[in-house]
Parts: structure tokens; C-alpha cells; sequence
């Protein structure tokens, strides 16, 4: 039974285009997030939502958008997608809301997102 | 400025062995740090949590140490096994009244030999 499940795990795709991957939780948590990994391996938090709604927004393009039609789903559209959108992308879920708490985050298995 | 710093950057050891890995970080104000372990192709797993008044933590053949006054945190790893082999990430969390917010180290990325 996967906790965060992330699909696809693989997208490529070519500059232009408009594409979504989505995120499923089964632990009924609420709060989930989006976090991008670069080449350097850091993370960094890109959106978050409490019971579907968003509490954290870092400076990222609005050409992405989270999408959260219930606590246990955050998807995430990427519109006009460019070069530099090239890393995995880890969704994520916690018990309580709020980056400091001290609950940890469990995180799905990432998707590796190539643009050409 | 909120950092989190790993060292090494990479680590090969021979299976059996131990070895330790480091996390100096600045960030203010403190709340937590964890310790996630990170295998190729799959999202990070926490291995431990500590506050500022914990100063170790234990997880299996993993111990971690935190200093809070030296900012310093360390983990240990025992008796190594080729699983074992994994990228190691140091996460600290910070705090205050009107925000929070979590910062990732780039990680340690440890090899084991047979």
C-alpha cells in the first residue's frame, strides 16, 4: 500500500507544451505539498495546502498551478513548460499543517520531469 | 540567511564499517531536525527527529547528535550494510510567530563496497 503515490514517474515532453502530474495520499493527512529537486539534489518547497487550501506559495512561475479537489489530492499543472522546468518534482503529505511542526513528511516517489 | 550544510558531499565506505556524516546549519529560529535517507529513484524517508532539547536520537544501526549551541548535527551509521547506500539529507525547521519554514541540506551521498 503506497502512503503518497505520485503519477507518471517519467514525463518527457517538449518545450511549449502543457502537462499535469498528480498525487494521492492514503494517510489521511492534511496537508500536502510540492517540492522540486534541481541537479544539485536540493529540495525546495514550491506549494503547499492545508485541507485544500493553499498556505504556502514560494516564488514560483504562475505558469504552475496546484490543483486541490480534496485533502487526500494535489496535482500539479505546468503550463507553457520551459527548459529549466527539467527535475524530479516530490509530492508530499504531513499530519499537521506548518513546515516547522514535528510531523514528518512523507513523501512519494517523485517525477522525473525531462522538457526538450 | 536560513542554511543548512552537509558534509562530505560524498562518502565510499567498505560494508561493515561505520562512518559519520555532518550538518551545520543556520537557521533561526530553530525548531526541529531530521534526518531523511533518501534512496536512488525514491522520495526521502525520515530516519529521525530532534529538538532543541534532544541531543541524541536513535533509529536502528542510525544515531544522530545534535548540538544546538554549535548548530552542529551528526549522524552515525553502524556496522554498515550495502542497503545502507543512499543519499542522506539533513532538514532544519524554523519557526516564529508568523511563519514556517522547512530547509534542506543538498545531502551526502554514501556508497557502500562489499
Amino acid at each position: 500500500d503506497t502512503a503518497v503515490s505520485q503519477t507518471p514517474k517519467y514525463l518527457v515532453t517538449q518545450m511549449g507544451n502543457d502537462k499535469s502530474i498528480k498525487c494521492e495520499q492514503n494517510l489521511g493527512h492534511d496537508t500536502m505539498y510540492w517540492y522540486k529537486q534541481d541537479s544539485k539534489k536540493f529540495l525546495k518547497i514550491m506549494f503547499s495546502y492545508n485541507n485544500k487550501e493553499l498556505i504556502i506559495n514560494e516564488t514560483v512561475p504562475n505558469r504552475f498551478s496546484p490543483k486541490s479537489p480534496d485533502k487526500a489530492h494535489l496535482n500539479l499543472h505546468i503550463n507553457s513548460l520551459e527548459l529549466g522546468d527539467s527535475a524530479v518534482y516530490f509530492c508530499a503529505s504531513s499530519q499537521a499543517s506548518g513546515q516547522g511542526s514535528k510531523s514528518s513528511l512523507h513523501f512519494g516517489n517523485g517525477t522525473r520531469l525531462t522538457v526538450t | 540567511k536560513n542554511q543548512v550544510e552537509q558534509s562530505p558531499q560524498s562518502l565510499i565506505i567498505l560494508e561493515g564499517k561505520n562512518c559519520t556524516l555532518q550538518c551545520n546549519y543556520t537557521v533561526s529560529p530553530f525548531s526541529n531536525l531530521r534526518w531523511y535517507k533518501q534512496d536512488t529513484g525514491r522520495g526521502p524517508v525520515s530516519l529521525t527527529i530532534m529538538t532543541f532539547s534532544e541531543n541524541t536520537k536513535s533509529n536502528g544501526r542510525y544515531t544522530a547528535t545534535l548540538d544546538a549551541d554549535t548548530k552542529q548535527s551528526s549522524l552515525h551509521i553502524t556496522a554498515s550494510q550495502l542497503s545502507d547506500s543512499a543519499s542522506y539529507i539533513c532538514v532544519v525547521s524554523a519557526v516564529n510567530s508568523s511563519a514556517s519554514k522547512i530547509i534542506f541540506g543538498s545531502g551526502t551521498r554514501l556508497s557502500i563496497r562489499p
